[in-house]
């Protein structure tokens, strides 16, 4: 079976410019969530998806936004980078909503603006 | 705010050694816990959960342990070996989170050596 499958696996951006990060969830798995990981920290939350709706966002500006397809892949955007978005980015999956739910996670996207 | 943190951001043992880490945590409302490995390059790798409503919770050469009275989570690995060196984290899940919105602590690198 395929795990969360994330793409691209490493990009570079100039500052300003706009970012998409795309992942593919376990199947089966209708939730999706992203987190973002600074070197030497551990994942922060930025959002959940469920069924396609939003069901949780953390700590981050509005210059980050996701949607969730109807085959439950999901889309990370990010607009207006900064130096200091220059992070791991990763995308878990799990089969449901509720708490207790074991998350899977991806290999994530490297991201560095320059 | 609220996070989870781990004691010791760094621990070295020897192959065959058992290894402790350990970990803090300061929302009594979470219910679930997870450990997660990540290795360099890599995302978060699942190793083992507990629910609030357990103390222990056995797999294959690891153990958790959970001390709700003290906010306390330790992971055990018995016979340390050369690859379980790793970053690990550990992560909580409240009831303040929709769906399985995970806040991590910083990490404890383990380093194996034979």
């Amino acid at each position: 079976d395929a795990g969360v499958t994330q793409s691209p696996t490493h990009l570079i951006k100039t500052r300003g410019q706009h970012v998409t990060l795309r992942c593919s969830p376990i199947s089966g798995h209708k939730s999706v969530s992203w987190y973002q990981q600074v070197l030497g920290q551990g994942p922060q939350f930025i959002f959940q998806y469920y069924e396609k709706e939003e069901r949780g966002r953390g700590n981050f500006p509005d210059r980050f936004s996701a949607r969730q397809f109807p085959n439950y892949s999901s889309e990370l955007n990010v607009n207006a980078l900064l130096l200091g978005d220059s992070a791991l980015y990763l995308c878990a999956s799990s089969s449901g909503q509720g708490a207790s739910t074991e998350a899977f996670f991806g290999q994530g996207t490297r991201l560095t603006v320059v | 705010g609220e996070s989870v943190g781990l004691h010791l951001p760094t621990l070295s043992v020897q192959e065959g050694d058992n290894s402790i880490i350990n970990c803090a945590y300061s929302n009594s409302a979470s219910d679930y816990f997870i450990w997660y490995k990540q290795e360099s390059g890599k995302g978060p790798q699942f190793i083992i959960d507990i629910r609030s409503n357990m103390d222990k919770r056995q797999g294959q050469r690891v153990t958790v342990l959970l001390n709700k009275t003290v906010k306390h989570l330790s992971l055990q690995i018995a016979a340390t070996q050369p690859g379980d060196s790793a970053v690990y984290f550990c992560a909580e899940n409240t009831v303040d989170q929709a769906g399985t919105a995970l806040i991590f602590g910083k990490g404890t690198t383990l380093s194996v050596s034979s």
